[in-house]
This record gives C-alpha cells, sequence and structure tokens, in this order.
C-alpha cells in the first residue's frame, strides 16, 4: 500500500541552525510528493511540492528533493527562524493510470526553534 | 485570510446532542474535504466532494453525515459522538479532485465530545 514515514519529533533547534526532516514514502504507481506546515492554531499550508524524480520544491528557504532510488523527500533549511516553529507534515498523492487519488500524510514532525 | 473558512473555531457537545460544522470555500474550487485530525496519529480523510458529488467516503460511521449543498460550501452533521471523536476537524478545498493539486486547508474546529 501507500503510506509516509516521517522522523518522530520533536525536534529542537537554536535560531539560524540547520534542519533536516525525514520523510520515505511507498507507493504504487507514481507518486507526487508535499510537504505542508501547520502553524499554531492554524490549518495546513501547502509549503512546497514535487511531482516527478529528481525535481526540488522549493519555497522560503525550505528545499526539498524527491529521489527515486531511496524513495524519500526530505525536508531542508540552511537556516531556521524562531518564525518557522510549526508542525511539519510530508504527504504523497498516487494517479491510478489515470483515476484519481487522495493525499496519504504522515504523522508530522512539530519543529521548535529557539531565539 | 486562507480562502476556507471555518465555523464554529471551538464545540464543546454531549453525546446526545446534534450540531454541524460549517465550512465555505471562496477560492473557485470544485473538490472539498473533510480530514480529522487526532493526536499523534496520521490525519485521516473522512469525505471527498468533487463538483458536490460524495467520490469518498473512508469507513467513517455514520454518526458523521456530510452535506455539500454546492461547490463552496460543506457541512458534517454531527449526532450521538463518542469521546473518542474529540479532535480537530480540517476542511480542505482544491482546484479539482487530481493527484498534484494542492489542497487548500481551513483553520479548523476544535470539537470535544464530553
Amino acid at each position: 500500500g501507500n503510506s509516509v514515514t516521517q522522523m518522530e519529533g520533536p525536534v529542537t533547534l537554536s535560531e539560524e541552525a540547520f534542519l533536516t526532516i525525514n520523510c520515505t514514502y511507498t507507493a504504487t504507481g507514481y507518486p507526487s510528493l508535499f510537504w505542508y506546515v501547520q502553524y499554531p492554531g492554524e490549518g495546513l499550508q501547502l509549503l512546497l511540492k514535487a511531482t516527478k524524480a529528481d525535481d526540488k520544491g522549493s519555497n522560503k528557504g525550505f528545499e526539498a528533493t524527491y529521489r527515486k532510488e531511496t524513495t524519500s523527500f526530505h525536508l531542508e533549511k540552511g537556516s531556521v527562524q524562531v518564525s518557522d516553529s510549526a508542525v511539519y507534515f510530508c504527504a504523497l498523492s498516487v494517479r491510478y493510470g489515470g483515476s484519481q487519488g487522495n493525499l496519504i500524510f504522515g504523522k508530522g514532525t512539530k519543529l521548535s526553534v529557539k531565539p | 485570510e486562507t480562502g476556507v473558512t471555518q465555523t464554529p473555531r471551538h464545540l464543546v457537545m454531549g453525546m446526545t446532542n446534534k450540531k454541524s460544522l460549517k465550512c465555505e470555500q471562496h477560492l473557485g474550487h470544485n473538490a472539498m474535504y473533510w480530514y480529522k485530525q487526532s493526536a499523534k496519529k496520521p490525519l485521516e480523510l473522512m469525505f471527498v466532494y468533487s463538483l458536490e458529488e460524495r467520490v469518498e467516503n473512508n469507513s467513517v460511521p455514520s454518526r458523521f453525515s456530510p452535506e455539500c449543498p454546492n461547490s463552496s460550501h460543506l457541512f458534517l452533521h454531527l449526532h450521538t459522538l463518542q469521546p473518542e471523536d474529540s479532535a480537530l476537524y480540517l476542511c480542505a478545498s482544491s482546484q479539482d479532485w487530481k493527484a498534484n493539486s494542492p489542497l487548500h486547508f481551513g483553520n479548523g474546529t476544535r470539537l470535544t465530545v464530553t
């Protein structure tokens, strides 16, 4: 079946530290991959996406590369800020031979950035 | 302004009550979704509507009843809920029901069943 596995949180970093949140997936078909972010008291927002192998999604200093060989989509940022504190969700969506697919989410990783 | 508005933000109800959650989207999208977010569990897709027709129902108990009167509005009717139904209920919409069409979420309704 299709599934997403994220590293367990919480992750606590100091401001300007390097961030990596690991995400691996299993999927049939050709998945599209997403990172969503949820700030406190809010719904989820799309952070970035990649729709095929070797694509790199990027937004707000965050990056993730679609690695088919390792079935991974790790999220990285070179220098985190306090305002990046949130819960990050990795997700995939699969189109089954032309039929529709739905998003499958990981459990989320909580990031806390200290000044 | 997320474009997807959910009301109420918080709801406390007893197990014998009947209540409804409301979602409205101003993005011109054709697909709308209900998700359940519980602590330490992945988001669970409950229902999907595409062009006002239900296209997905992921084995959700009948005490949850969705309604989509038009492409801009989605309701979740609740009755005889259980304490384990306490969670954050998120509404989302997307341009269409396709694999790489991103979801736009509302801020959710925090439901507590007593």
